[in-house]
């Protein structure tokens, strides 16, 4: 089955302590992102990625890092987490820009 | 700068009833692709439908319809005999053809409760 598989699905954290989310897509995509949601803002993209090794700022990059070691993962990485990341994150892949990205199921992140 | 602005912030209907949500996107490329996705209550993505900006035929799809207008900058979204499995954020998206971030940037979306 085609899909975008991030985990985990929820994570309480305290203030400072360093994670990773995992991405993984199984479609071969080359274009891959992530967004965070959150009440009254919607979607705002973090980061993304056209291929290997090539990755960029979205419209909300601080205090986040990525890295496209595979064409299939696609790790967000919080080196420092605050209660202000505290969201709704989603990775995405596409095949295209007029297709669309498949997200995944969404990672619940709580930083106390 | 693109935006899309979904300008219902919660619709309620009893079932059965048709409701549409509303869509209006800016943007200053004439290439553009415009999507509407469905968030249900268990979080999740799902994607209902793409259309690019040189396609202005109207498309059904079951229940589901949608209605692109370039005149008016609208991409509007019905659901004919809504049905409580209906109930869910509906979001409206669009994506340039010429940026390189191939971003897509949301409306704030439209929470959609469909009552027995």
């Amino acid at each position: 089955e085609a899909q975008v598989t991030q985990n985990p699905r929820y994570l309480i954290t305290v203030t400072g302590k360093k994670l990773t989310v995992t991405c993984s897509q199984n479609m071969n995509h080359e274009y891959m992102s992530w967004y965070r949601q959150d009440p009254g803002l919607g979607l705002r993209q973090i980061y993304y990625s056209m291929n290997v090794e090539v990755t960029d700022k979205g419209d909300v990059p601080e205090g986040y890092k990525v890295s496209r070691k595979e064409k299939r993962n696609f790790p967000l990485i919080l080196e420092s987490p605050s209660p202000n990341q505290t969201s709704l994150y989603f990775c995405a892949s596409s095949f295209d820009q007029g297709y669309g990205y498949t997200f995944g199921s969404g990672t619940r992140l709580t930083v106390v | 700068a693109q935006k899309v602005t979904q300008a219902q912030t919660e619709i309620s209907v009893v079932e059965k009833e048709d409701v549409t949500l509303d869509c209006v996107y800016e943007t200053r490329d004439t290439t553009y692709y415009l999507f509407w996705y469905k968030q249900p209550p268990s979080g999740e993505l799902v994607f209902l439908i793409r259309r690019n900006s040189f396609d202005e035929q109207n498309e059904i799809s079951g229940r589901y319809s949608w209605n692109f207008q370039k005149s008016t900058s609208s991409f509007n979204f019905t659901i004919t005999a809504s049905q409580v499995v209906d109930s869910a954020v509906y979001f409206c998206a669009l994506s340039d053809f010429g940026g390189s971030n191939y971003k897509l940037t949301f409306g704030k979306g439209t929470l959609l409760t469909v009552n027995p």
